[in-house]
């Protein structure tokens, strides 16, 4: 299962775009590259998922390099409800389901 | 059922006493994870199952943790003798299969925390 690495935290304000890039250099060919968000109280809630290039849905984007040995996740136009801790989650899919999610990135958004 | 559900949602518990945690996935999925979350960090994968495959057990931490799972349907995750380390949320996720779950997201469920005191 490959490593990732995604920062602590992040703060935004209302409005604004924000761009969570996670790392995974040892990416393997039949990996794929999904992210979660999770709520206090709550588990965890399938945002996107992709392989290569850029996967929009309605609710984010998600940009992978060629390489694929990272990947952003873009949330446009954050409000409040959108703090929260995001994951991103790079395996087969095997593996997928074992998968320890990392400690994921705090997303704060003020006012 | 509409989605994935966990029962109790709140355990105490003595040290020493055992437990069963109880999850009850979306009509029709057939692969069911175990994940652990301890306070304010990621979740740890525990075992999950596959249809009637037998279960892949590989994250479970300890022998007193076990889980079953009857009829393809409702999962029992066991904790037998706990300790005050075992205290954490304990969540379940399901989805159609290992491969959906993937590419699709798995559904989790709302989790239980557990206490040992």
């Amino acid at each position: 299962l490959a490593k990732t690495t995604q920062p602590i935290s992040m703060d935004s304000y209302e409005g604004q775009e924000v761009n969570i890039t996670c790392s995974h250099n040892n990416i393997a060919t039949n990996d794929y590259i999904t992210w979660y968000q999770q709520f206090p109280s709550q588990g965890p809630r399938f945002i996107i998922q992709g392989y290569k290039t850029k996967v929009t849905n309605e609710v984010a984007s998600l940009f992978i390099p060629a390489d694929r040995k990272s990947s952003t996740l873009s949330l446009p136009r954050v409000s409040l409800s959108d703090t929260a801790v995001y994951y991103c989650l790079v395996a087969t899919n095997t593996n997928a389901g074992k998968s320890t999610f990392g400690d994921g990135t705090t997303l704060t958004v003020k006012p | 059922g509409a989605g994935v559900s966990q029962s109790p949602s709140n355990k105490v518990t003595e040290k020493g006493k055992d437990v069963e945690l109880r999850c009850d996935p979306i009509s029709g999925h057939t692969a069911l994870y175990w994940y652990r979350q301890s306070l304010g960090q990621g979740l740890e994968f525990l075992i999950y199952f596959q249809g009637n495959s037998a279960p892949d057990k590989s994250g479970l931490p300890s022998d007193r943790f076990s889980a079953e799972r009857t009829g393809g349907s409702v999962s029992t995750l066991t904790i037998q003798r706990t300790q005050q380390e075992d205290s954490a949320v304990y969540l379940c996720a399901s989805s159609l299969d290992l491969g959906q779950g993937a590419t699709h997201g798995y559904t989790f469920g709302s989790g239980t925390r557990l206490t040992v005191v």
